[in-house]
């Protein structure tokens, strides 16, 4: 089945360490996002890619940096610059063209030791 | 301002109790309006796009409507499995295909 992954599921980060969450699909979407969804707040933009080896900055990229070295791949790296990291991130993909719909993983929940 | 409000926060409902959410948009040139359930620790779920004011899908116990203004998200004689948190979404020009979110309107149903 076409689907987007998200890994790990729970995620710990320590005081001053770089995490990376890991997103695949299989959908053949040429653009990824990522999002971060905290209690009471909608789903706010990280970054994005339009296409390999392309991508931009979304409204709260401060703290976070991405990949797309890979079609199919969008890693973002939580860095020890984001003072405030602890959310449940989410990872979409959609078709290039056009105003399509975006379609998600199940998430990873990073929490702080 | 781009923005997408939604309401209420939180709807409860018993069995059968028709109701419908409220997602309310400003945006420069609406591209579309996507609807989506999420259900706890889960990602959002996709249900329906509309791009044009009058425009109606249907799905199951769900039906959206759209207006230049807003967007309804009507449940009709619902059942404790339509329990969730749902979503609402715009595109607009100028944003190739990035989306604002609304903060979701939680909704509970009870047997």
């Amino acid at each position: 089945d076409g689907g987007i992954t998200q890994s790990p599921k729970y995620l710990f980060r320590k005081e001053g360490q770089n995490v990376t969450l890991s997103c695949e699909q299989n959908l053949n979407h040429d653009a990824m996002y990522w999002y971060r969804q905290d209690p009471g707040q909608g789903l706010r933009l990280i970054y994005y890619s339009q296409i390999v080896n392309d991508f931009q900055k979304g409204d709260i990229a401060e703290g976070y940096s991405v990949s797309r070295e890979k079609k199919e791949s969008f890693p973002l790296t939580v860095t020890s610059a984001q003072k405030n990291p602890t959310a449940f991130y989410l990872c979409a993909s959609s078709q290039g063209k056009g105003n399509q719909p975006q379609h998600f993983g199940d998430g990873t929940r990073l929490s702080i030791l | 301002e781009d923005q997408v409000t939604q309401s209420p926060e939180a709807l409860r409902l018993q069995e059968g109790e028709s109701s419908s959410l409220n997602c309310s948009y400003t945006v420069s040139g609406l591209r579309g309006l996507f609807w989506y359930r999420q259900d706890p620790g889960k990602g959002p779920e996709f249900l329906f796009t509309l791009y044009s004011a009058g425009e109606e899908k249907e799905k199951e116990r769900l039906k959206a409507t759209l207006t230049k203004k807003e967007s309804f998200l009507h449940i009709t004689a619902p059942k404790p499995e339509d329990s969730a948190t749902y979503l609402c979404a715009v595109g607009f020009s100028g944003g190739y295909n990035k989306l604002i979110f609304g903060a979701g309107t939680r909704l509970a149903v009870h047997p």
